[in-house]
């Protein structure tokens, strides 16, 4: 399968602890957003990185937030101290280059519990 | 970006033709109209993408009147697969574009 994957599915970690997510992008597609899950909501955009640079940033991403894509590849994003509203889905998605930036393809997301 | 209103929920029989309508009064010159669609524990899935008149592939079509400020999404004689939240998307496909989703619409389909 040639899609894109995220590592681990499942996350259980103590309030205060740091974690680490990883996403596999399509191998052709320049572009990788994060996005974050709440159950009856809809995915609400992190940030978004085209080959190694981090493009833009979401207003609502703490401090506590960061990613990377050091070689263009895959991309990590970290979460430290963790606290309980942290908890939720993270998705990953690329896109190919050029238009049609809207047609973005969605990796299993993370889910990330807190206790 | 433009703001979108669905409804939250609509139930339907296999078989039947569901359509779901969207509204986005305030839909640039430049905007596109995009529709996902979400199983549960999955990430959303791009479905279809129009900007006037109708398109239609192998799983939907979109039908967006002239003056643009409402599509429908149209999924004929759906089965229970298609149960799932649709999120019908408002702005431009430049490269680069985050996606804003709002509720979406939880349809239920029955035998």
């Amino acid at each position: 399968d040639t899609g894109v994957s995220q590592n681990p599915r499942h996350k259980i970690t103590k309030r205060g602890q740091n974690v680490t997510f990883r996403c596999d992008p399509i191998s052709e597609h320049n572009r990788l957003y994060w996005y974050r899950q709440t159950l009856g909501q809809g995915p609400e955009f992190l940030t978004y990185f085209q080959n190694e640079a981090q493009l833009e940033k979401s207003r609502l991403l703490s401090d506590r937030f960061s990613a990377e894509r050091p070689k263009g590849s895959f991309s990590t994003l970290e979460i430290q101290r963790t606290e309980q509203g942290d908890s939720a889905m993270y998705l990953c998605a690329s896109s190919r280059p050029g238009p049609g930036g809207y047609e973005q393809y969605f990796g299993p997301g993370t889910r990330l519990t807190v206790t | 970006l433009a703001k979108t209103t669905q409804p939250i929920s609509m139930d339907s029989y296999e078989g039947q033709e569901v359509n779901i309508t969207c509204s986005h009064n305030n839909i640039a010159t430049n905007d596109y109209i995009t529709w996902y669609q979400q199983f549960p524990s999955q990430g959303p899935r791009f479905i279809i993408q129009g900007y006037k008149t109708k398109v239609t592939n192998e799983v939907a079509s979109l039908f967006i009147p002239a003056d643009r400020k409402s599509s429908t999404l149209s999924l004929p004689r759906v089965s229970l697969s298609d149960t799932a939240v649709y999120y019908c998307l408002v702005g431009g496909t430049g490269g680069g574009n985050k996606l804003t989703f709002g509720t979406g619409t939880q349809l239920k389909v029955e035998l």
